[in-house]
């Protein structure tokens, strides 16, 4: 079962403008992580965002994560139409099996 | 260095039949971990390899398995195809096993069951 709900399943945006996806999870988790995809191919891995840590950035990415909330964002600045593609968050839980738990993704499209 | 490399990249198969898909991961990952993508149930981990060795496995049937080499390089197989075998097929690879590092993941084998 899918540990992450992923907030909007979809977003349009025009180009230049900032994208601001978000990640709801269940279970405590040892880290959480951002890939992307681009139609129905491999995953890229985004960042990794440890348990401990509350944000990180990387060029024009940057992800928040609150465990209190058990939630995390991710914000593409400055959007590009490269940038278009699905985004998932995925957890691995502190607790029994070490895999990646991957949410629903978000279909993010740039308009130029 | 090159990347996680899936074989075939498309596959189309009978109802019944078995295949066998394959993974090289990156030079020196020795840890490779397999995920199915349909649009229905999404990204969904099937079982995980580590020194040839399965350290987990997913909420699939028996009809999938899979094996680790001594050189790293995995294979999974599926037997008795199912029209719901229809998926994206994903390989990733990482240094360790326990996913603290991020994952590389191939360009994945779509497979089709008719």
């Amino acid at each position: 079962s899918q540990q992450g709900e992923e907030d909007p399943q979809a977003l349009s945006i025009q180009e230049g403008e900032n994208a601001t996806m978000n990640c709801s999870y269940k279970t405590s988790i040892n880290n959480l992580q951002w890939y992307r995809q681009n139609s129905g191919r491999g995953l890229v891995h985004l960042i990794l965002i440890r348990s401990n840590e509350r944000e990180k950035h990387s060029g024009r990415l940057r992800v928040t994560l609150d465990t209190s909330k058990k939630s995390s964002s991710l914000l593409i600045t400055a959007s590009r139409a490269a940038d278009t593609a699905s985004y998932f968050c995925a957890t691995v839980p502190r607790e029994g099996a070490q895999k990646l738990v991957f949410g629903q993704g978000t279909r993010l499209t740039i308009n130029p | 260095k090159a990347g996680v490399t899936q074989t075939p990249r498309y596959l189309i198969k009978t109802r019944g039949q078995q295949v066998t898909l394959s993974c090289s991961p990156i030079s020196g990952h020795r840890s490779v971990s397999w995920y199915q993508q349909t649009p229905g149930q999404g990204l969904q981990f099937l079982f995980e390899y580590f020194s040839e060795t399965q350290r987990n496995k997913g909420n699939f049937p028996g009809r999938f398995s899979g094996r680790q080499f001594s050189n790293s390089r995995s294979e999974m197989n599926v037997s008795t195809l199912e029209l719901g075998d229809s998926a994206l097929y994903l390989c990733a690879s990482s240094t360790m096993p326990g996913l603290n590092t991020e994952a590389f993941f191939g360009q994945g084998t779509r497979l089709t069951v008719v």
